[in-house]
């Protein structure tokens, strides 16, 4: 069965600092990886996608990484904003999506 | 958001009820899915469709039906037979099946009274 274990469940940070977020993956074949912004009631965007030769992506402050080898992936982001509290969603492309529980982010001023 | 909406944004019905969720995309996407999220769980697959008149089961199917007649729609309906049906719904979209992105609409939150 595929699995994607995010970590982080939740964290708090304060505004202006920089955090990391976790994704491990066991799925395979593997074809990409995505990284979604889901603010709350809302449905998820897309800010990142690798596929197996990529190993950083970056779209403004937000950079993923990706190890094949080791089947991890990482969202950092950089001078959090306020805007930036959302849940973070890993999806791992096997053919079909396999979907992590998300990593809760708050940031306060 | 882009190019899908859903509608309504909320939707209250009593248990027994069917109620059917919209989902509507002009992206000229053939591929429609139908998601459903609880709170501390990943995304599950309910319905998803590839090509008009054509869908398939996902990982939760039971309880609920789905039809698409045109490219543009993918209507899901909730049925007294879904046991737990207060959820967040999402539909979402992409150019094809497999690896494309999918892009997700704003979703509907239905809770049964």
């Amino acid at each position: 069965k595929n699995q994607v274990e995010q970590s982080p469940q939740s964290l708090i940070i304060l505004e202006g600092k920089n955090c990391t977020l976790q994704c491990n993956y066991t799925v395979s074949p593997f074809s990409n990886l995505r990284w979604y912004k889901q603010d709350t009631g809302r449905g998820p965007v897309s800010l990142t996608i690798m596929t197996f030769s990529e190993n950083t992506k970056s779209n403004g402050r937000y950079t993923a990484t990706l190890d094949a080898d080791t089947k991890q992936s990482s969202l950092h982001i950089t001078a959090s904003q306020l805007s930036d509290s959302a849940s973070y969603i890993c999806v791992v492309s096997a053919g079909r999506l396999a979907f992590g529980k998300g990593n809760q982010v708050v940031v306060i001023p | 958001d882009g190019g899908i909406t859903q509608s309504p944004k909320y939707l209250f019905r009593k248990e027994g009820q069917n109620v059917t969720l919209s989902c509507e995309q002009n992206l000229n996407h053939d591929a429609m899915y139908w998601y459903r999220q609880d709170p501390g769980q990943g995304l599950r697959l309910i319905y998803y469709s590839q090509i008009v008149n054509d869908f398939q089961k996902g990982d939760i199917a039971e309880g609920y039906s789905v039809s698409r007649e045109k490219k543009e729609s993918f209507p899901l309906t909730v049925t007294s037979a879904q046991k737990n049906p207060t959820a967040f719904y999402l539909c979402a979209s992409s150019i094809g099946g497999g690896p494309d992105t999918q892009y997700f609409g704003p979703g509907t939150r239905l809770t049964v009274l």
